[in-house]
């Protein structure tokens, strides 16, 4: 089945610097998807990252502030700018895979997140 | 619009003892309804998903019946290991609009003792 591999796993970043998450498909696939996971609260869509266009954005999240690549069909990154401590929060990378399982096509995958504390 | 409600967790139990962590959603018309599961360091992972009214979605010994009548969607397991010690996320995906996007609840942390 196919894998998403995100890093940095996890980082301790100070406040005012800048982080770029890196998300790796060993599969091509049209649409990947970043969320945001914050302790005891439900998962968050930031944007979908389409290759060869502009990411869209959700409400609430803006291109200056979280800006996104998709140079290709297998790998995108989120950079999460300017941070500050109410940005320390769980990444997820995801996209829509076969996963071989029994549970048919286009389920909605994840990689392990990356755990970002600000300081 | 559309909402995913979960029991809050913790939810502790003995290994071998029955399971069921509820879910009940808001939606217009008949959304798709999942399970997702996330093991300690690892990503989400689809547990099972059904797509119809009284569909029975089951997976690693997990079941859900999709209740249109009661607009639930409870995850059920009746014998759990230590193993399955993990969080659990129910999600529904609207089945109308333009921006169909996955809606997702809380997520309920489950810990299984030997």
């Amino acid at each position: 089945s196919a894998v998403i591999s995100q890093k940095p796993s996890r980082d301790i970043c100070q406040r005012g610097t800048s982080l770029t998450i890196q998300c790796q498909v060993d599969s091509q696939v049209t649409m990947m998807f970043w969320y945001r996971q914050q302790p005891g609260q439900s998962l968050t869509l930031i944007a979908t990252a389409n290759q060869g266009s502009e990411a869209t954005y959700e409400s609430g999240f803006v291109i200056d502030k979280f800006p996104i690549s998709r140079p290709n069909l297998t790998f995108s990154t989120l950079t999460v700018s300017n941070m500050s401590p109410e940005d320390s929060s769980i990444y997820l990378c995801s996209a829509n895979l076969f996963t071989g399982q029994g549970l048919g096509a286009n389920v909605l995958t994840f990689g392990a997140g990356s755990r970002l504390t600000v300081l | 619009g559309n909402s995913v409600t979960q029991m809050e967790g913790p939810v502790t139990l003995s290994e071998e003892a029955f399971l069921t962590i509820n879910c009940t959603y808001t939606a217009t018309g008949y959304p798709s309804l999942f399970w997702y599961v996330q093991y300690p360091g690892e990503g989400l992972q689809l547990l099972l998903k059904a797509t119809k009214a009284d569909d029975k979605g089951s997976n690693k010994g997990f079941e859900a019946t999709y209740r249109k009548e009661t607009t639930s969607f409870h995850l059920e397991k009746g014998s759990v290991q230590v193993s399955d010690s993990a969080v659990y996320f129910c999600a529904l995906l609207p089945n109308a609009g333009n921006n169909r996007k996955l809606i997702w609840g809380l997520g309920t942390s489950l810990a299984v003792n030997p």
